[in-house]
C-alpha cells in the first residue's frame, strides 16, 4: 500500500518569511494529493489539493508542487503570518483503493512575530 | 449545513471496557471514513464505508476494533476490551460519493483516555 513521508516534523519561521513542507510517496499509481491543516484543538481542514496531471497549483499564499518523477511534493506558504502555526499534514490517494488516503505524520508550522 | 458531528466528545475509560464512538456525516455524504491520531502523531486510516459496498477494514489494528454503519448514515466505532495504547483522538469524515479526489470533512473528534 502506499506509504507517506513528510519532513520536517516540526517548523519555525520568522512572520512574512515563507515555509516549505516536503513529502514523499511511494506508490506511483497515486494521483490525488490533499494537505489539510489542523489548528490547536480542532478538526482538519482541507487548504489545498493538487491532482497527478497538474505540477503546480496556488491558492494566495499558499502553493503545493507534484513531481512525479521523483514522487514528492511540498506546500509553500508565503508571506507568512501567526494565523498560520498549525500542524499541516501532507496524504496522496491510495492506488488500491483510490477513495482512501494515506496521511504523512504531520509538520507543526510555528510562526515567531 | 451541520458538518460531521461525532460523541462523545471525551471519553475516560477503564483498561478492559468495552467503548462505543459515533460519527453523524454530512447528510447526503455516502462514504465515511474512520482515523485515529495519537498523541503527535498522523492520522491513521482504520476503515472507510463506502454506500451499500462491504467496508474497506484495512486498517484496523487489531479484531477488539470494529465499526458499522447502519442505514447508511450514522456510524459507530466500537473497541473491545480497551487497553491503554487505544488512548488517542478518532477522528471520523465523510465525502459525498467517495470518489477519488473528493474532499474528505472531518469532525471534532473524540478524545479516548484509557486509564
Amino acid at each position: 500500500g502506499e506509504n507517506v513521508e513528510q519532513h520536517p516534523s516540526t517548523l519555525s519561521v520568522q512572520e512574512g518569511d515563507s515555509a516549505v513542507i516536503k513529502c514523499t510517496y511511494s506508490d506511483s499509481a497515486s494521483n490525488y494529493f490533499p494537505w489539510y491543516k489542523q489548528e490547536l484543538g480542532k478538526r482538519p481542514q482541507l487548504i489545498i489539493d493538487i491532482r497527478s496531471n497538474v505540477g503546480e497549483k496556488k491558492d494566495q499564499r499558499i502553493a503545493v508542487t507534484l513531481n512525479k518523477t521523483a514522487k514528492h511534493f511540498s506546500l509553500h506558504i508565503t508571506e507568512t503570518q501567526p494565523e498560520d502555526s498549525a500542524v499541516y499534514f501532507c496524504a496522496a490517494s491510495d492506488a488500491s483503493s483510490a477513495s482512501k488516503i494515506i496521511f504523512g505524520s504531520g509538520t507543526r508550522l510555528s510562526i515567531r512575530p | 449545513g451541520a458538518g460531521v458531528s461525532q460523541s462523545p466528545s471525551n471519553k475516560v475509560t477503564e483498561k478492559g471496557k468495552d467503548v462505543e464512538l459515533r460519527c453523524d456525516p454530512i447528510s447526503g455524504h455516502t462514504a465515511l471514513y474512520w482515523y485515529r491520531q495519537s498523541l503527535g502523531q498522523g492520522l491513521e486510516f482504520l476503515i472507510y464505508f463506502q454506500g451499500n459496498s462491504a467496508p474497506d477494514k484495512s486498517g484496523l489494528p487489531s479484531d477488539r476494533f470494529s465499526a458499522e454503519r447502519t442505514g447508511g448514515s450514522v456510524s459507530t466505532l466500537t473497541i473491545q476490551r480497551t487497553q491503554q495504547e487505544d488512548s488517542a483522538v478518532y477522528l471520523c469524515a465523510s465525502s459525498f460519493s467517495g470518489d477519488p479526489g473528493e474532499t474528505q470533512y472531518f469532525g471534532p473528534g473524540t478524545r479516548l483516555l484509557v486509564l
